[in-house]
């Protein structure tokens, strides 16, 4: 057990819908990653956030969103989904951002139908 | 932009014996970190072991080594007493500067008994 908790685990959605996934780091980590692991596309970094204000930004597309909260939890937000968006995306967080390693949640795994 | 090249997609080895699991990458950056991390069928990415770009001696961690050769670009991952558990995809990955982790294509690795 890594101390990242996400949820849902598992989470299945219509086209064109929203969803929100939701991590929380590990106790004393200010940062949190969110990456998307798809068959074509492997592992991709999304976005980064420390400490409540975004430090990064990688491949994510205009429709996704996220956030971080004063408590440190994060949220990413998916919008308008399509059949491609269907993925694992983990979220990941270190106390220093990145050095020592990032250590990750369990996943959710969106099936978009 | 940092690459991270696997070259075998599938290894697999006997139960007790030694493999080891192959990583280049390409950066121009002077100072970074390295990692492999473990994705068992449970699909849990678990952080194996780091490696910083600016000290020589390679990390090990119990039964896992690696062998870092900075001038070569070269990050290899060294399993030894291979057990059924460590049966999983392999991931190399690189952060640097920018605190994301980039990753490789991962190596499916299976332990037979």
């Amino acid at each position: 057990d890594s101390g990242v908790t996400q949820t849902p685990k598992h989470l299945i959605t219509a086209t064109g819908q929203r969803v929100t996934l939701r991590c929380s780091p590990r106790s004393g980590d200010l940062s949190v990653y969110w990456y998307q692991q798809s068959l074509d596309q492997g592992l991709q970094f999304l976005i980064q956030y420390y400490n409540g204000e975004e430090r990064a930004k990688g491949n994510i597309l205009e429709r996704f969103s996220a956030q971080q909260f004063p408590d440190l939890h994060s949220e990413l937000n998916l919008s308008s989904l399509e059949l491609g968006d269907s993925a694992l995306y983990f979220c990941a967080s270190s106390v220093d951002g990145g050095p020592r390693g990032q250590y990750f949640g369990p996943g959710t795994r969106l099936t978009v139908t | 932009a940092q690459t991270v090249t696997q070259s075998q997609p599938e290894m697999s080895v006997q139960e007790a014996e030694t493999v080891t699991l192959s990583c280049t990458y390409d950066t121009s950056e002077s100072n970074y970190y390295l990692f492999w991390y473990k994705q068992p069928p449970s699909r849990q990415m678990i952080l194996v072991i780091r490696q910083e770009a600016y000290k020589q001696q390679n990390a090990t961690e119990n039964r896992f080594s690696v062998n870092f050769q900075k001038a070569a670009k070269s990050f290899s991952l060294k399993i030894s007493d291979s057990q059924l558990g460590d049966t999983a995809m392999y991931f190399c990955a690189f952060s640097g500067g920018s605190e994301k982790l980039v990753f490789g294509k991962g190596t499916k690795l299976t332990v037979n008994p």
